[in-house]
């Protein structure tokens, strides 16, 4: 079963514009939410994350929004920039100590931002 | 390196052969994560070491997969037999861990072995 899901394969944005892409999860052991950004050939990189216990976290062009009643998080990258240009990854963990806090990942969103 | 690092960074071979992936984690991390992505699919866990407890092996997809990590650093993913269905890119993580909140620390990623299998 898909715990954690990007529904939008693909966005595209004009450079400037805002960027906004969207997660949901079925899990509500999960307390815990992140967004990576990949580029081809490399690894995914973390870029932000936000706890269960607020509903918004902002890191300069980059804010995440978490809805726990609705379980859906979005990440806003406002002004887009085409070097934003990657595939996001939201990803999701518990603190239950079995789970070794392992990230469960969505499907990934590519994103596109065209100058 | 300061970074995850894996080898190979391309591995093309011959179905029904085996390979072996090697990941260096971060110095100091003693979380360790595999991941897999197939095409136009999402991160896959495989499997987790952490220090020197028995792995979580629960997302290995069948038991022609197999990883050890030796002396808490380096890990090797080995896949037996291997299958068409087997390539993908496959992730190495690493995490700090220890310190209060650590669960919250975010995993960091090697650039991955691309995996051809043909």
């Amino acid at each position: 079963d898909q715990q954690v899901k990007q529904n939008s394969p693909s966005l595209s944005v004009q450079e400037g514009r805002i960027s906004i892409l969207n997660c949901d999860y079925t899990n509500s052991m999960f307390d815990y939410f992140l967004w990576y950004k990949k580029y081809p050939a490399e690894g995914p990189t973390f870029l932000i994350s936000i706890s269960s216990i607020k509903d918004k976290n902002e890191d300069g062009r980059f804010t995440v929004f978490l809805n726990k009643s609705a379980k859906h998080l979005s990440l806003h990258i406002v002004p887009s920039q085409p070097g934003d240009s990657a595939v996001y990854f939201c990803a999701a963990s518990d603190s239950l100590p079995a789970s070794g806090s392992r990230l469960t990942f969505g499907e990934g969103t590519q994103l596109t931002v065209n100058p | 390196g300061a970074g995850v690092s894996q080898s190979p960074s391309n591995k093309v071979t011959e179905k029904g052969k085996d390979v072996e992936l090697r990941c260096d984690p971060i110095s100091g991390h003693t979380a360790l994560y595999w991941y897999r992505q197939s095409l136009g699919q999402g991160l896959e866990f495989l499997i987790y070491f952490q220090g020197n407890s028995a792995p979580d092996k629960s997302g290995l997809p069948s038991d022609r997969f197999s990883a050890e990590r030796t002396g808490g650093s380096v890990s090797t993913l080995t896949i037996q037999r291997t299958q068409q269905e087997d390539s993908a890119v496959y992730l190495c993580a690493s995490r700090l861990t220890g310190l209060t909140n650590s669960y919250n620390s975010p995993l960091h990623f090697g650039n991955g072995t691309r995996l051809t299998v043909t």
